[in-house]
Order: C-alpha cells, then structure tokens, then sequence
C-alpha cells in the first residue's frame, strides 16, 4: 500500500543552525502538508501546498520556514534560522482530492 | 480561532466495553470530520471520516454527527486492549476536504484485559 515517507526520523541540531525535513508525498497525490506537535500538544497546522504554491499556511509559519516541492516526488520544509521552540514532531502528509489527507511517520527535532 | 475541543482523558474502559468519544468544534463552517487514532510517539492514523449528519458505520467504529450541536462522536465497540491510543478529532472548514485540518487535543483510551 503506497505510504508518505519522511527523513530523517530523528534530527538533532543547534539552535540558530538551518534544518531541512524531506517528505515523499503519495505518488498521485495532488495536496501535500506539513503539521507539527510539540510534545503533549496538539498537532498543530503548518502550510498546505497546492500546484506549486502555497495555498495556505497558519501563524506558525513564519519567515523562518519555507516550503519546495524540488522535483516531482519530494516536498521539503526549510527551517532557517532554528529556536528551541522548534523543537516538535514534524509530519508531513499528502492527499490525492476530495478525500483523507494520510500522514508520514514523522521527523523528531531536537533544537538545542 | 476556530477551536476543537475534547476531554483529554484517559477514558478507561474493560475489554469488550463501548467507548464512547466526544469532540465539539466552534466553527459553524465546518465541513469534514475526522477521527485519527494516534499511539504514542507515532503519526495519526485515519479511523474514518464522516460529512453528512447523521451516524456512519465502519466495523467497531461509528461515527455520529450533529452540526446543529456542533458535536462528533466516536463509538468503538467491543473495545479490545490494541485499542488504547490518543483519539484525535479533526474538522476542516476551507475548501472541503482539501483545507487544513483543525486538531483538538485528543483523548487517551485504555482498554483494560
């Protein structure tokens, strides 16, 4: 069964260093997202991506984060200058239109 | 701020037990609904969704709907212990199913041997 990928799982960085998390989206998929959740908190709303250019993106998502979809498989979220409070799980997730958006295992980071 | 609300439990119940969820949500706006299950350190999984009010059923698992109440309900029946997770609802308001999803805080359910 297809499945949204991510890498790393894990990644540990410096506070003030720039972090770049990876996503495979479901190949036919059209939608693609990015949530993230701060340990014991909600999952929380990035910035969704549609044809190339952000459709919509929450408060959370400001200058410091950028999003790229480079080729025609992966979907990138740029962190540039990170804080500790960046520190979350990142999930990425990607839906084909109309239905159910479907989530990657997520990348852990740790900004220290 | 579109808000969705859940008590945050843990909801316990013994194996075999109906658990019964609840979610409310603010925005009168709101088109889709989602019940995600989320174990401990992983992503959500989809459960099922449901767009018209009403119930849906989809094995153990019913889905109620009262948009007039703002209300979503999960019912899990004969609730086995590989159901303990986080229940997390969901609900959209831009574009259908194509917006953002609206995450409350979930709910812990245990399911006791």
């Amino acid at each position: 069964e297809p499945e949204v990928t991510q890498t790393p799982s894990h990644q540990v960085t410096q506070m003030g260093q720039e972090v770049i998390l990876r996503c495979v989206p479901i190949s036919n998929h059209l939608y693609f997202y990015w949530y993230r959740q701060i340990l014991g908190q909600k999952v929380e709303f990035l910035v969704s991506f549609y044809n190339n250019e952000i459709s919509e993106k929450s408060e959370i998502f400001d200058d410091q984060f950028s999003v790229e979809r480079p080729d025609g498989s992966n979907f990138t979220l740029k962190i540039r200058s990170t804080k500790l409070e960046d520190s979350a799980m990142y999930f990425c997730a990607s839906l084909q239109g109309g239905e159910t958006q479907y989530f990657g295992p997520g990348t852990r980071l740790l900004v220290l | 701020q579109k808000e969705v609300e859940q008590n945050s439990g843990p909801l316990s119940v013994p194996e075999g037990a109906i658990a019964s969820l609840n979610c409310t949500y603010s925005d009168r706006g709101s088109q889709s609904f989602f019940w995600y299950r989320q174990y401990s350190g992983k992503s959500p999984e989809l459960i099922m969704f449901i767009y018209s009010n009403g119930d849906k059923e989809d094995g153990r698992f019913t889905a109620q709907l009262n948009k007039a109440s703002q209300y979503v309900s999960l019912l899990i029946r004969d609730s086995q212990p590989s159901d303990s997770a986080t229940y997390l609802c969901a609900v959209t308001g831009y574009g259908g199913s194509q917006g953002n999803l609206i995450f409350g805080k979930g709910t812990k359910l245990s399911v006791k041997p």
